[in-house]
Protein backbone atom coordinates (compact mmCIF):
# COMPACT_ATOMS: atom_id res chain seq x y z
CA UNK A 1 0.00 0.00 0.00
CA UNK A 2 1.94 3.19 -1.21
CA UNK A 3 1.46 6.04 1.39
CA UNK A 4 3.71 8.43 -0.76
CA UNK A 5 2.70 8.88 -3.57
CA UNK A 6 4.75 11.03 -6.82
CA UNK A 7 2.25 10.76 -9.64
CA UNK A 8 4.45 11.87 -12.38
CA UNK A 9 7.52 9.51 -13.58
CA UNK A 10 9.12 12.10 -15.08
CA UNK A 11 9.88 15.55 -16.08
CA UNK A 12 11.73 18.24 -18.38
CA UNK A 13 12.27 21.49 -17.65
CA UNK A 14 14.17 24.37 -19.44
CA UNK A 15 17.51 25.73 -17.84
CA UNK A 16 16.26 28.60 -16.10
CA UNK A 17 12.44 27.56 -15.66
CA UNK A 18 10.82 26.86 -12.86
CA UNK A 19 10.57 23.05 -11.82
CA UNK A 20 7.46 22.02 -9.50
CA UNK A 21 7.57 18.39 -8.47
CA UNK A 22 4.50 17.18 -6.37
CA UNK A 23 3.64 14.47 -4.10
CA UNK A 24 0.84 13.33 -2.77
CA UNK A 25 0.25 10.94 0.55
CA UNK A 26 -2.45 9.19 2.57
CA UNK A 27 -1.74 8.88 5.91
CA UNK A 28 -2.46 11.48 7.95
CA UNK A 29 -0.27 10.77 11.13
CA UNK A 30 2.69 11.67 8.62
CA UNK A 31 4.41 14.65 10.31
CA UNK A 32 7.77 15.12 8.31
CA UNK A 33 8.09 14.96 4.78
CA UNK A 34 11.43 15.62 3.36
CA UNK A 35 12.99 15.35 -0.52
CA UNK A 36 16.02 13.45 -1.31
CA UNK A 37 17.69 13.58 -4.69
CA UNK A 38 19.12 10.74 -6.26
CA UNK A 39 22.15 10.64 -9.56
CA UNK A 40 22.85 6.94 -10.77
CA UNK A 41 24.39 4.72 -9.13
CA UNK A 42 24.45 6.93 -5.83
CA UNK A 43 22.51 6.82 -2.48
CA UNK A 44 19.69 9.27 -2.43
CA UNK A 45 20.82 12.35 -0.88
CA UNK A 46 18.44 15.15 1.62
CA UNK A 47 17.92 17.91 -0.02
CA UNK A 48 15.13 19.79 2.16
CA UNK A 49 12.36 18.96 4.89
CA UNK A 50 9.48 20.11 6.10
CA UNK A 51 7.25 19.63 9.88
CA UNK A 52 3.72 19.57 9.76
CA UNK A 53 3.87 23.01 11.57
CA UNK A 54 4.92 24.99 8.59
CA UNK A 55 3.35 25.46 4.83
CA UNK A 56 6.69 26.38 3.43
CA UNK A 57 10.40 25.82 3.54
CA UNK A 58 13.15 27.86 1.51
CA UNK A 59 17.01 27.02 1.21
CA UNK A 60 18.08 29.04 -1.95
CA UNK A 61 16.86 27.77 -5.02
CA UNK A 62 14.84 24.94 -3.14
CA UNK A 63 11.02 25.65 -1.71
CA UNK A 64 8.71 23.25 -0.43
CA UNK A 65 5.29 23.90 0.26
CA UNK A 66 3.03 22.00 2.22
CA UNK A 67 -0.87 21.51 1.95
CA UNK A 68 -2.31 19.08 5.06
CA UNK A 69 -5.54 19.64 4.27
CA UNK A 70 -5.12 18.50 0.83
CA UNK A 71 -2.48 16.01 1.50
CA UNK A 72 0.03 17.10 -0.66
CA UNK A 73 3.49 18.86 -0.98
CA UNK A 74 5.82 20.33 -3.60
CA UNK A 75 9.10 20.87 -4.36
CA UNK A 76 10.09 24.35 -6.22
CA UNK A 77 13.31 24.44 -8.36
CA UNK A 78 13.50 27.90 -9.20
CA UNK A 79 15.59 28.88 -11.69
CA UNK A 80 16.33 25.11 -12.88
CA UNK A 81 19.48 24.18 -13.85
CA UNK A 82 21.23 21.08 -15.71
CA UNK A 83 22.88 19.84 -12.95
CA UNK A 84 19.60 19.77 -10.88
CA UNK A 85 18.69 16.43 -13.72
CA UNK A 86 18.29 13.59 -11.14
CA UNK A 87 15.38 11.60 -9.46
CA UNK A 88 13.73 13.09 -6.96
CA UNK A 89 11.96 11.34 -4.10
CA UNK A 90 9.30 12.42 -1.54
CA UNK A 91 9.63 10.72 1.42
CA UNK A 92 7.51 10.96 5.01
CA UNK A 93 7.77 10.09 8.38
CA UNK A 94 5.44 9.88 11.13
CA UNK A 95 5.07 8.24 14.97
CA UNK A 96 2.98 5.55 13.78
CA UNK A 97 5.80 4.50 11.06
CA UNK A 98 8.27 4.53 13.59
CA UNK A 99 11.51 4.68 12.48
CA UNK A 100 10.84 4.11 8.45
CA UNK A 101 10.91 6.95 6.11
CA UNK A 102 7.97 6.01 3.41
CA UNK A 103 9.67 7.01 0.02
CA UNK A 104 7.14 7.50 -3.18
CA UNK A 105 8.15 5.81 -6.66
CA UNK A 106 10.09 8.96 -7.40
CA UNK A 107 10.06 11.89 -10.73
CA UNK A 108 13.09 11.41 -12.98
CA UNK A 109 13.79 16.01 -13.75
CA UNK A 110 15.58 16.28 -16.74
CA UNK A 111 16.88 19.99 -17.17
CA UNK A 112 17.36 20.94 -20.81
CA UNK A 113 20.35 23.40 -21.48
CA UNK B 1 35.34 7.77 6.87
CA UNK B 2 34.13 10.47 5.20
CA UNK B 3 31.12 8.42 3.54
CA UNK B 4 29.10 5.45 4.33
CA UNK B 5 30.66 2.31 2.26
CA UNK B 6 28.90 -0.56 1.39
CA UNK B 7 30.69 -3.55 -0.02
CA UNK B 8 29.92 -5.33 -2.38
CA UNK B 9 28.83 -2.78 -5.00
CA UNK B 10 27.58 -5.66 -7.19
CA UNK B 11 26.95 -8.94 -6.31
CA UNK B 12 25.01 -11.98 -8.63
CA UNK B 13 24.31 -15.21 -6.35
CA UNK B 14 22.27 -17.63 -7.50
CA UNK B 15 18.81 -18.67 -6.49
CA UNK B 16 18.70 -20.59 -2.98
CA UNK B 17 22.51 -19.68 -2.26
CA UNK B 18 23.15 -17.24 0.68
CA UNK B 19 24.72 -13.73 0.74
CA UNK B 20 26.05 -11.27 3.02
CA UNK B 21 25.84 -7.60 2.11
CA UNK B 22 28.36 -5.21 4.41
CA UNK B 23 27.71 -1.05 5.80
CA UNK B 24 30.54 0.59 7.00
CA UNK B 25 28.55 3.92 8.24
CA UNK B 26 29.85 7.09 9.23
CA UNK B 27 32.15 6.80 12.51
CA UNK B 28 30.46 8.16 14.92
CA UNK B 29 26.85 7.54 13.99
CA UNK B 30 24.78 6.10 16.48
CA UNK B 31 21.50 5.21 13.86
CA UNK B 32 22.12 2.53 10.84
CA UNK B 33 19.54 1.79 8.91
CA UNK B 34 18.60 -0.60 5.72
CA UNK B 35 16.52 0.09 3.11
CA UNK B 36 15.86 -1.72 -0.59
CA UNK B 37 14.96 -0.28 -3.41
CA UNK B 38 13.40 -2.39 -6.28
CA UNK B 39 13.08 -1.33 -10.07
CA UNK B 40 11.17 1.60 -10.53
CA UNK B 41 10.05 1.71 -6.80
CA UNK B 42 11.30 4.26 -4.25
CA UNK B 43 13.58 2.78 -0.99
CA UNK B 44 11.84 0.37 1.35
CA UNK B 45 12.59 0.36 4.87
CA UNK B 46 13.94 -2.91 6.17
CA UNK B 47 15.95 -2.04 9.75
CA UNK B 48 17.00 0.81 12.39
CA UNK B 49 20.08 -0.24 14.40
CA UNK B 50 20.45 2.22 17.36
CA UNK B 51 23.98 1.50 18.49
CA UNK B 52 24.38 -2.58 18.78
CA UNK B 53 20.38 -3.13 18.81
CA UNK B 54 17.75 -3.52 16.03
CA UNK B 55 15.16 -0.32 16.95
CA UNK B 56 12.38 -1.51 14.62
CA UNK B 57 13.21 -4.79 11.98
CA UNK B 58 9.25 -4.85 11.17
CA UNK B 59 10.11 -3.85 7.53
CA UNK B 60 12.04 -7.18 7.02
CA UNK B 61 10.14 -9.18 4.63
CA UNK B 62 10.72 -12.74 5.86
CA UNK B 63 12.54 -14.82 8.25
CA UNK B 64 14.86 -15.15 5.60
CA UNK B 65 16.38 -11.61 5.78
CA UNK B 66 18.75 -10.92 8.98
CA UNK B 67 20.90 -8.43 9.94
CA UNK B 68 23.09 -8.07 12.59
CA UNK B 69 25.73 -4.57 14.04
CA UNK B 70 27.49 -6.44 17.01
CA UNK B 71 29.63 -3.69 17.94
CA UNK B 72 27.54 -0.65 17.67
CA UNK B 73 29.37 0.31 13.84
CA UNK B 74 29.51 -2.01 10.77
CA UNK B 75 26.12 -3.46 9.92
CA UNK B 76 25.60 -7.11 8.05
CA UNK B 77 22.76 -7.81 6.07
CA UNK B 78 22.09 -11.31 5.62
CA UNK B 79 19.65 -12.88 3.19
CA UNK B 80 19.10 -16.91 3.44
CA UNK B 81 17.51 -18.96 0.24
CA UNK B 82 18.05 -16.25 -1.84
CA UNK B 83 14.81 -16.08 -4.30
CA UNK B 84 14.99 -13.86 -7.60
CA UNK B 85 12.49 -11.15 -6.15
CA UNK B 86 15.16 -10.50 -3.89
CA UNK B 87 17.27 -8.91 -6.54
CA UNK B 88 17.38 -5.17 -5.66
CA UNK B 89 19.74 -2.56 -4.79
CA UNK B 90 20.16 -2.73 -0.89
CA UNK B 91 20.48 0.95 0.75
CA UNK B 92 22.34 1.23 3.90
CA UNK B 93 22.48 4.94 5.93
CA UNK B 94 23.47 5.80 8.89
CA UNK B 95 22.89 9.56 11.26
CA UNK B 96 23.62 10.86 14.53
CA UNK B 97 20.08 10.01 15.64
CA UNK B 98 16.59 9.31 14.00
CA UNK B 99 16.38 12.34 11.82
CA UNK B 100 15.66 11.90 8.45
CA UNK B 101 17.19 15.18 7.42
CA UNK B 102 20.72 13.69 8.90
CA UNK B 103 20.31 11.09 6.91
CA UNK B 104 23.67 9.87 4.93
CA UNK B 105 23.33 7.14 2.17
CA UNK B 106 25.60 4.46 0.73
CA UNK B 107 25.47 4.23 -2.72
CA UNK B 108 24.19 0.66 -2.53
CA UNK B 109 24.84 -3.16 -3.25
CA UNK B 110 22.84 -3.72 -6.55
CA UNK B 111 21.68 -7.86 -5.53
CA UNK B 112 20.98 -9.89 -8.81
CA UNK B 113 19.92 -13.72 -8.07
CA UNK B 114 19.72 -15.59 -11.16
Amino acid sequence: DQQVKQNSPSLSVQEGRISILNCDYTNSMFDYFLWYKKYPAEGPTFLISISSIKDKNEDGRFTVFLNKSAKHLSLHIVPSQPGDSAVYFCAASGWDSGYALNFGKGTSLLVTP
Amino acid sequence: GAGVSQTPSNKVTEKGKYVELRCDPISGHTALYWYRQSLGQGPEFLIYFQGTGAADDSGLPNDRFFAVRPEGSVSTLKIQRTERGDSAVYLCASSLGFQGDGYTFGSGTRLTVV
